[in-house]
């Protein structure tokens, strides 16, 4: 049964980049698209982008200038990294993976909390 | 880009009740609607995609209806763990990925 997991700091200064990183267990990263999406607190879910490990990425236009999704077979993990952060990006951060079958995110990380402040 | 738009913003009920929440498009995402449980301190969960497709392991008094622009998730009898809230996301050609602001179902 494929698990995901999400590790990084948990408090970032502003103008600094955020690093996080999604290990995949239980089944192989090469085999799905993977996507990261974030909720800050008390609000609603946002996407912030999707990768499929031979390159093919895409993400949310309103993020897509801070935004690189990147990842390592060998770890069988993926990591995002959000540039330029603000207050406006303290958030829950997941990861999921995408069922283009069912055009939903049919697993989720139980996802990380990662707060912007001086 | 596709807007999502969930109603009511609140629902209040018992349990044992009917719920009944809607999720309305800015325009038609056909059947690409997928609804979402989540819990406090939890992650979300998927519970119907394909507007009308159970997820695995997905109890049967959850079900999902439309197509187009309009939507709905129905809980044909609220059990305690049901309250929670609900989001609605869509999948279209871009941005590919879209959620609803969610609808809070709490215990009157």
């Amino acid at each position: 049964q494929v698990q995901l997991q999400e590790s990084g700091p948990g408090l970032v200064k502003p103008s600094e980049t955020l690093s996080l990183t999604c290990i995949v267990s239980g089944g192989s990263i090469n085999s799905s698209y993977w996507s990261w999406i974030r909720q800050p607190p008390g609000k609603g879910l946002e996407w912030i982008g999707y990768f499929y490990y031979i390159g093919n990425t895409n993400y949310n236009p309103s993020l897509k200038s801070r935004v690189s999704i990147s990842v390592d077979t060998s770890k069988n993990q993926f990591s995002l990294k959000l540039s330029s952060v603000t207050v406006e990006d303290t958030a829950i951060y997941y990861c999921a993976r995408i069922n283009w079958g069912h055009d939903a995110f049919d697993i989720w990380g139980q996802g990380t909390m990662v707060t912007v402040s001086s | 880009e596709i807007v999502l738009t969930q109603s009511p913003a609140t629902l209040s009920l018992s349990p044992g009740e009917r719920a009944t929440l809607s999720c309305r498009a800015s325009q038609s995402v056909n059947s690409s609607l997928a609804w979402y449980q989540q819990k406090p301190g939890q992650a979300p969960r998927l519970l119907i995609y394909g507007a009308s497709n159970r997820a695995t392991d997905i109890p049967a008094r959850f079900s999902g209806s439309g197509s187009g622009t309009d939507f709905t998730l129905t809980i044909s009898s609220l059990e305690p763990e049901d309250f929670a809230v609900y989001y609605c996301q869509q999948r279209s050609k871009w941005p590919p990925f879209t959620f609803g602001p969610g609808t809070t179902v709490d215990i009157k």
